[in-house]
């Protein structure tokens, strides 16, 4: 069984940064792309960010490309999200999936974020 | 970016009928070097993270009940739930892989007629 763990949700004040990591288990995690996907309050899911396997490539959303950037560091089967210049409208659950056959076929539980003064 | 667009937004069915949620595409997710859709379906309970049911249009993932399959292809995609289970009532939605950002559609929701 895959297990994808996310941690370093918070509450954050406008302006500031917050760095989530998602540790992968169970799985050749060096083999795989990586994603991240968030979900506001009572809303639907909304693609952020990918890394290729090897962390050579990646691609975001246009509303965070510039603040947030996506890494990965696959001797610790982590991938992060670092996150600066938080808005209100970036408050959400923040979930890693991994990638497989042009989906992604396992999520973690995901980490909320939440912007506020 | 390719707009994702689902049909209806909501849904109530009664348990043992048939669900029909569709999903249209912007632009053709039809990859051309490998005849692949790249067009996935997920299911989102309550609480829970969503949960890969369907991939390239119509592949079953394992484990998936067989009472769901996908068809489409080019831009027209459907999930159907042959049989609808108490277990089914969820947030539905459909995405593509084909370029980035790989949007979702708005959701579908699904619930018990």
């Amino acid at each position: 069984q895959v297990y994808l763990v996310e941690s370093g949700g918070g509450v954050v004040q406008p302006g500031r940064s917050l760095r989530l990591s998602c540790v992968g288990s169970e799985f050749t995690f060096r083999a795989y792309g990586m994603h991240w996907v968030r979900q506001a309050p009572g809303k639907g899911l909304e693609w952020v960010a990918v890394i290729s396997s090897d962390g050579s490539k990646t691609s975001y959303v246009d509303s965070v490309k510039g603040r947030f950037t996506i890494s990965r560091d696959n001797s610790k089967s982590t991938v992060y999200l670092q996150m600066d210049s938080l808005r209100p409208e970036d408050t959400a659950v923040y979930y890693c999936s991994k990638g497989a056959r042009g989906a992604t076929d396992y999520w973690g539980q995901g980490t909320l974020v939440t912007v506020s003064s | 970016d390719i707009v994702m667009t689902q049909s209806p937004d909501s849904l109530a069915v009664s348990l043992g009928e048939r669900a029909t949620i569709n999903c249209k595409s912007s632009q053709s997710l039809l990859y051309s070097s490998d005849n692949k859709n790249y067009l996935s379906w997920y299911r989102q309970k309550p609480g829970q993270p969503p949960e890969l049911l369907i991939y390239w249009a119509s592949t079953r993932e394992s484990g998936v009940p067989d009472r769901f399959s996908g068809s489409g292809s080019g831009t027209d995609f459907s999930l159907i739930i042959s049989s609808l289970q108490a277990e089914d009532v969820a947030v539905y939605y459909c995405q593509q892989h084909y370029s980035t950002p790989f949007t979702f559609g708005q959701g579908t929701r699904l619930e018990i007629k």
